[in-house]
């Protein structure tokens, strides 16, 4: 089965300091990709980044970037210069290409910026 | 250009109720998924359409029901509603029939069932 487990509910992290959100996943399935998405209170979620299984390189998106770690299935969000706006629930997701359509999302990490 | 809007944004209704949540997709996207988000949990899959077929459902009751148009916006039905269908229902869409790549996500629809 597959699955996507966030270990960290809550972080505070200093303005302008980078931080990591941590993501580990579990999947049988040898194509998949994984996503991260902000989601601030409004409630709509905002895509940030996507890395395939196959990807070679890591993906970055301007101040994102996702440390892929394929044999140890991680895949950690890494914000660089952190702003008072990045405050959000930040969501890792994965599917895969098999005949379920299907995409599993982690519980989240809420992500508090400090002035 | 106009975003994924759903609708309605807040509702309440009572146990046994039926309720139905409404997606307009982004135009030229064919694909709509929806998603509950119970509070303090990240979105749980519930359906996938691409071309007015179901292509994905998750594991939820057959209370739940979904459709797509020919125009590609899509309803939701949730029958027998029960105080654990309180959620934030969300809608996305995108450009292809699989969900890899960039889904974009409406403001979701809040449920509350007294």
């Amino acid at each position: 089965a597959q699955k996507i487990t966030q270990t960290q509910p809550g972080m505070f992290v200093q303005e302008k300091e980078a931080v990591t959100l941590d993501c580990t996943y579990d999947t049988s399935d040898p194509s998949y990709g994984l996503f991260w998405y902000k989601q601030p209170s409004s409630g709509e979620m905002i895509f940030l980044i996507y890395q395939g299984s196959y990807d070679q390189q890591n993906a970055t998106e301007g101040r994102y970037s996702l440390n892929f770690q394929k044999a140890r299935k991680s895949a950690n969000l890494v914000i660089s210069a952190s702003q008072l706006g990045d405050s959000a629930m930040y969501f890792c997701a994965m599917s895969s290409w098999n005949r379920d359509d299907k995409i599993i999302f982690g519980k989240g990490t809420r992500l508090h910026i400090l002035p | 250009d106009a975003g994924v809007t759903q609708s309605p944004t807040h509702l309440i209704k009572t146990r046994g109720q039926h309720v139905t949540l409404r997606c307009s997709p982004i135009s030229g996207h064919k694909s709509v998924s929806w998603y509950q988000q119970v509070l303090g949990q990240g979105p749980q899959f519930i359906f996938q359409y691409y071309e007015k077929e179901e292509r994905g459902r998750g594991n939820f009751p057959d209370r739940f029901s979904a459709r797509q148009f020919p125009n590609y916006s899509s309803e939701l039905n949730v029958n027998a509603l029960l105080l654990g269908d309180s959620a934030l229902y969300l809608c996305a869409s995108s450009l292809g029939g699989g969900l890899i790549g960039e889904l974009f996500f409406g403001e979701g629809s809040r449920l509350t069932v007294l």
